[in-house]
Protein backbone atom coordinates (compact mmCIF):
# COMPACT_ATOMS: atom_id res chain seq x y z
CA UNK A 1 0.00 0.00 0.00
CA UNK A 2 1.23 3.36 -1.17
CA UNK A 3 0.99 5.68 2.21
CA UNK A 4 0.65 9.51 1.93
CA UNK A 5 2.03 11.96 4.21
CA UNK A 6 0.75 15.78 3.59
CA UNK A 7 2.72 18.85 5.10
CA UNK A 8 2.25 20.69 6.98
CA UNK A 9 -1.11 19.84 9.13
CA UNK A 10 -1.94 23.20 9.38
CA UNK A 11 -1.39 26.28 6.88
CA UNK A 12 -1.82 29.80 8.63
CA UNK A 13 -1.84 32.30 5.98
CA UNK A 14 -3.47 35.41 4.71
CA UNK A 15 -5.48 36.35 1.82
CA UNK A 16 -3.61 37.52 -1.14
CA UNK A 17 -0.38 34.99 -0.13
CA UNK A 18 0.55 32.37 -1.69
CA UNK A 19 0.21 28.44 -0.42
CA UNK A 20 2.37 25.90 -1.11
CA UNK A 21 0.90 21.90 0.20
CA UNK A 22 3.31 19.43 0.09
CA UNK A 23 2.20 15.77 -0.77
CA UNK A 24 5.01 12.99 -0.15
CA UNK A 25 4.56 9.21 -1.35
CA UNK A 26 5.98 5.83 0.68
CA UNK A 27 6.52 4.96 -2.84
CA UNK A 28 6.81 6.15 -6.40
CA UNK A 29 3.35 7.19 -7.91
CA UNK A 30 2.96 7.35 -10.97
CA UNK A 31 2.18 11.15 -12.36
CA UNK A 32 -1.11 10.34 -13.98
CA UNK A 33 -2.52 9.03 -10.95
CA UNK A 34 -2.06 11.83 -8.17
CA UNK A 35 -4.75 13.90 -7.36
CA UNK A 36 -5.89 16.74 -4.86
CA UNK A 37 -9.37 17.42 -3.61
CA UNK A 38 -10.60 20.12 -1.63
CA UNK A 39 -13.28 20.25 1.04
CA UNK A 40 -15.09 22.67 2.89
CA UNK A 41 -17.22 22.13 6.61
CA UNK A 42 -20.16 19.81 5.87
CA UNK A 43 -19.60 19.07 2.38
CA UNK A 44 -18.30 16.82 0.00
CA UNK A 45 -14.13 16.55 -1.48
CA UNK A 46 -14.10 18.33 -4.29
CA UNK A 47 -11.63 17.08 -7.71
CA UNK A 48 -9.46 20.31 -7.76
CA UNK A 49 -6.11 18.51 -9.55
CA UNK A 50 -5.66 14.97 -11.74
CA UNK A 51 -2.61 13.60 -13.31
CA UNK A 52 -0.62 15.96 -10.71
CA UNK A 53 -1.34 19.17 -13.04
CA UNK A 54 -4.15 19.14 -14.54
CA UNK A 55 -7.24 21.13 -13.24
CA UNK A 56 -10.81 19.76 -12.89
CA UNK A 57 -13.41 21.74 -14.99
CA UNK A 58 -14.40 24.86 -13.30
CA UNK A 59 -11.34 24.99 -11.03
CA UNK A 60 -9.32 28.74 -11.01
CA UNK A 61 -6.01 29.07 -12.69
CA UNK A 62 -5.02 30.19 -9.12
CA UNK A 63 -4.53 26.75 -8.48
CA UNK A 64 -1.72 24.71 -10.00
CA UNK A 65 -0.14 20.91 -8.92
CA UNK A 66 3.55 19.79 -9.93
CA UNK A 67 5.93 17.16 -8.63
CA UNK A 68 6.61 13.45 -9.39
CA UNK A 69 7.51 10.18 -8.32
CA UNK A 70 7.52 10.56 -4.38
CA UNK A 71 7.17 14.41 -4.10
CA UNK A 72 3.87 16.72 -5.06
CA UNK A 73 2.83 20.17 -4.54
CA UNK A 74 -0.35 22.11 -4.72
CA UNK A 75 0.24 25.93 -5.38
CA UNK A 76 -2.53 28.70 -4.38
CA UNK A 77 -0.83 31.10 -6.04
CA UNK A 78 -3.55 34.40 -4.04
CA UNK A 79 -5.57 32.90 -1.69
CA UNK A 80 -9.06 33.90 -1.89
CA UNK A 81 -11.20 33.42 1.35
CA UNK A 82 -13.57 30.52 -0.27
CA UNK A 83 -9.78 28.68 -0.23
CA UNK A 84 -9.76 28.41 3.37
CA UNK A 85 -10.50 24.60 3.55
CA UNK A 86 -9.08 20.75 4.24
CA UNK A 87 -6.77 19.84 1.16
CA UNK A 88 -6.44 16.23 0.45
CA UNK A 89 -4.11 14.21 -2.41
CA UNK A 90 -5.05 11.05 -3.33
CA UNK A 91 -3.00 8.28 -5.28
CA UNK A 92 -3.84 5.12 -7.38
CA UNK A 93 -1.85 2.07 -8.10
CA UNK A 94 -2.04 -1.59 -7.76
CA UNK A 95 -6.06 -0.94 -8.12
CA UNK A 96 -6.11 0.37 -4.65
CA UNK A 97 -6.98 3.86 -4.06
CA UNK A 98 -5.03 6.30 -1.11
CA UNK A 99 -5.61 9.49 0.56
CA UNK A 100 -3.48 11.73 2.45
CA UNK A 101 -4.37 12.77 5.95
CA UNK A 102 -5.03 16.45 4.73
CA UNK A 103 -3.54 19.92 5.32
CA UNK A 104 -6.26 22.36 6.97
CA UNK A 105 -5.82 26.06 5.08
CA UNK A 106 -6.47 28.59 7.78
CA UNK A 107 -7.13 32.34 7.80
CA UNK A 108 -4.00 34.22 9.81
CA UNK B 1 -22.57 16.58 -14.40
CA UNK B 2 -23.99 13.64 -12.54
CA UNK B 3 -25.87 13.69 -9.66
CA UNK B 4 -25.38 10.67 -6.75
CA UNK B 5 -26.97 10.52 -3.32
CA UNK B 6 -26.93 8.34 -0.79
CA UNK B 7 -29.88 6.39 1.19
CA UNK B 8 -29.93 4.14 3.97
CA UNK B 9 -30.40 3.79 7.84
CA UNK B 10 -28.40 6.12 9.58
CA UNK B 11 -28.19 3.95 12.96
CA UNK B 12 -26.32 0.61 13.14
CA UNK B 13 -26.11 -1.65 15.93
CA UNK B 14 -22.38 -3.22 17.03
CA UNK B 15 -22.33 -6.39 14.70
CA UNK B 16 -25.09 -5.57 12.51
CA UNK B 17 -25.31 -4.82 9.04
CA UNK B 18 -25.00 -1.33 7.25
CA UNK B 19 -26.68 -0.80 3.90
CA UNK B 20 -26.42 1.74 2.05
CA UNK B 21 -27.81 2.39 -1.58
CA UNK B 22 -26.48 5.48 -3.83
CA UNK B 23 -28.88 6.46 -6.67
CA UNK B 24 -26.66 7.86 -10.06
CA UNK B 25 -28.84 10.30 -12.05
CA UNK B 26 -27.26 9.03 -15.03
CA UNK B 27 -26.66 5.75 -16.52
CA UNK B 28 -23.95 3.38 -14.85
CA UNK B 29 -22.22 2.18 -17.99
CA UNK B 30 -18.05 3.56 -19.13
CA UNK B 31 -17.44 4.82 -15.65
CA UNK B 32 -16.78 2.62 -12.04
CA UNK B 33 -18.80 3.53 -8.51
CA UNK B 34 -17.02 3.81 -5.57
CA UNK B 35 -17.77 4.35 -2.11
CA UNK B 36 -15.82 6.34 0.44
CA UNK B 37 -15.97 6.46 4.14
CA UNK B 38 -14.78 9.68 6.47
CA UNK B 39 -14.34 9.09 10.31
CA UNK B 40 -15.64 12.27 12.02
CA UNK B 41 -12.19 14.75 12.52
CA UNK B 42 -10.45 12.09 10.47
CA UNK B 43 -9.39 11.65 6.98
CA UNK B 44 -11.08 9.98 3.84
CA UNK B 45 -10.75 6.20 3.04
CA UNK B 46 -11.35 4.39 0.41
CA UNK B 47 -13.57 1.62 0.40
CA UNK B 48 -13.59 0.08 -2.60
CA UNK B 49 -15.25 0.31 -6.25
CA UNK B 50 -17.45 -1.57 -8.64
CA UNK B 51 -17.97 -1.57 -12.38
CA UNK B 52 -21.09 -1.17 -14.31
CA UNK B 53 -20.42 -4.95 -15.32
CA UNK B 54 -20.12 -5.49 -11.76
CA UNK B 55 -16.14 -6.29 -11.24
CA UNK B 56 -15.03 -4.92 -8.08
CA UNK B 57 -12.16 -3.60 -6.16
CA UNK B 58 -11.92 -3.24 -1.95
CA UNK B 59 -9.56 -1.70 0.05
CA UNK B 60 -7.55 -5.10 1.51
CA UNK B 61 -8.23 -3.56 5.14
CA UNK B 62 -12.30 -4.13 4.44
CA UNK B 63 -12.17 -6.92 2.15
CA UNK B 64 -13.38 -9.63 4.45
CA UNK B 65 -16.62 -7.64 5.58
CA UNK B 66 -17.76 -5.87 2.66
CA UNK B 67 -20.20 -6.34 -0.68
CA UNK B 68 -20.28 -3.40 -3.56
CA UNK B 69 -22.47 -4.34 -5.85
CA UNK B 70 -24.68 -2.66 -8.91
CA UNK B 71 -27.82 -2.57 -10.25
CA UNK B 72 -27.70 -1.52 -13.69
CA UNK B 73 -31.79 -1.02 -14.21
CA UNK B 74 -32.08 1.31 -11.46
CA UNK B 75 -29.05 3.24 -11.97
CA UNK B 76 -28.21 2.63 -8.54
CA UNK B 77 -24.96 0.76 -7.09
CA UNK B 78 -24.75 -0.87 -2.91
CA UNK B 79 -22.54 -0.80 -0.16
CA UNK B 80 -22.99 -3.95 2.08
CA UNK B 81 -20.62 -4.04 4.86
CA UNK B 82 -20.85 -6.73 7.99
CA UNK B 83 -19.85 -7.32 11.87
CA UNK B 84 -19.75 -3.31 12.15
CA UNK B 85 -18.29 -1.81 15.18
CA UNK B 86 -18.16 1.73 16.39
CA UNK B 87 -14.99 2.08 14.11
CA UNK B 88 -16.94 2.27 11.34
CA UNK B 89 -18.94 4.91 12.56
CA UNK B 90 -18.26 8.21 9.53
CA UNK B 91 -19.63 9.36 6.78
CA UNK B 92 -20.20 7.44 3.90
CA UNK B 93 -19.51 8.97 0.08
CA UNK B 94 -20.37 7.67 -2.95
CA UNK B 95 -18.72 8.67 -5.69
CA UNK B 96 -17.96 8.57 -9.60
CA UNK B 97 -14.81 6.41 -10.15
CA UNK B 98 -12.82 7.56 -13.38
CA UNK B 99 -9.77 5.64 -14.11
CA UNK B 100 -7.77 6.75 -17.22
CA UNK B 101 -4.39 6.82 -18.04
CA UNK B 102 -4.77 10.59 -19.68
CA UNK B 103 -7.65 12.22 -17.28
CA UNK B 104 -6.07 10.29 -14.09
CA UNK B 105 -7.66 8.02 -12.05
CA UNK B 106 -9.96 10.26 -9.57
CA UNK B 107 -13.83 10.54 -7.86
CA UNK B 108 -15.26 13.55 -10.24
CA UNK B 109 -18.38 13.73 -9.05
CA UNK B 110 -19.48 12.23 -5.22
CA UNK B 111 -22.73 12.33 -3.34
CA UNK B 112 -23.29 14.86 -0.26
CA UNK B 113 -22.43 11.86 2.05
CA UNK B 114 -24.34 10.45 4.66
CA UNK B 115 -23.86 9.64 8.47
CA UNK B 116 -23.62 6.38 9.85
CA UNK B 117 -23.24 5.97 13.81
CA UNK B 118 -22.58 2.45 15.05
CA UNK B 119 -24.47 2.33 17.85
CA UNK B 120 -26.34 -0.13 20.27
Amino acid sequence: EVVLTQSPGTLSLSPGERATLSCRASQSVRSSYLAWYQQKPGQAPRLLIYGTSNRATGIPDRFSGSGSETDFTLTISRLEPGDFALYFCQQYGASQFTFGPGTKLEIK
Amino acid sequence: QVQLQESGPGLVKPSGTLSLTCSVSRELTAYDWGWIRQSPGMGLEWIGHVSFSGDTKYNPSLRNRVIISADTSKNQFSLRMISVTTADTAVYYCARVRINVIRGAVFDFWGQGALVTVSS
